[in-house]
């Protein structure tokens, strides 16, 4: 069945180190890929997407990789700061016959540590 | 610009009893989600509804249902009440179906079943 996967579950950096998060799917459809920053007590916060016909994209101190080839993508992280400091989940949506389904399935997630 | 607001925060029930939880989008919005976190099965998919519609459904039990109204804001409801559907419920916004603009997520309601 459809399934996002992660490899690491926990991930800890010093501060100003770079961090990557990485994200395995399974459905070789999905189109829209989304990173999400959960902390504590708060719902997902949107970071970065991209979507299928692109391999990356850029956003502030984050970049998302897309390899469909592998079915594979990644969260990189410039700079970490103590702030970054969550459970990051990826996300896939995938669109049916052209008409697009609200569907999210999500990573376990990874829980990224920050240490000063 | 207010985001996606849940109520109630935190909710605790007793096995058997049904419960609503409320969501209201960001304006705007017309299309909402709903979806299950708990610890041993991380965030699932519930229901998503546009236009006072349901579009898609996952993999839960028919105690499990939802609604939304003229006005976007949307209520799901859960009946006989077991001791795993304690999680945290999860709703989200979208301008439109399929989250093309993205999906802003409200902070939840937390449902104990005791």
């Amino acid at each position: 069945g459809e399934s996002v996967g992660l490899h690491l579950p926990t991930l800890s950096v010093q501060e100003g180190d770079n961090s990557i998060i990485n994200c395995a799917y399974s459905n070789s459809a999905s189109d829209y890929f989304i990173w999400y920053k959960q902390e504590s007590g708060k719902g997902p916060q949107f970071i970065i997407d991209i979507r299928s016909n692109m391999d990356k994209r850029q956003g502030q101190r984050v970049t998302v990789l897309l390899n469909k080839t592998v079915k594979h993508l990644s969260l990189q992280i410039a700079a970490t700061q103590p702030g970054d400091s969550a459970v990051y989940f990826c996300a896939e949506n995938w669109d049916a016959g052209g008409t697009s389904y609200g569907k999210l399935t999500f990573g376990q997630g990874t829980i990224l540590t920050v240490h000063p | 610009k207010a985001g996606v607001t849940q109520t109630p925060r935190y909710l605790i029930k007793t096995r058997g009893q049904q419960v609503t939880l409320s969501c209201s989008p960001i304006s705007g919005h017309r299309s909402v989600s709903w979806y299950q976190q708990t610890p041993g099965q991380g965030l699932q998919f519930l229901f998503e509804y546009f236009s006072e519609t349901q579009r898609n459904k996952g993999n839960f039990p028919g105690r499990f249902s939802g609604r939304q109204f003229s006005n976007s804001r949307s209520e799901m409801n859960v009946s006989t009440l077991e001791l795993g559907d304690s999680a945290l419920y999860l709703c989200a916004s979208s301008l439109v179906p399929g989250g093309d603009y993205g999906y802003t997520f409200g902070s939840g309601t937390r449902l104990t079943v005791v």
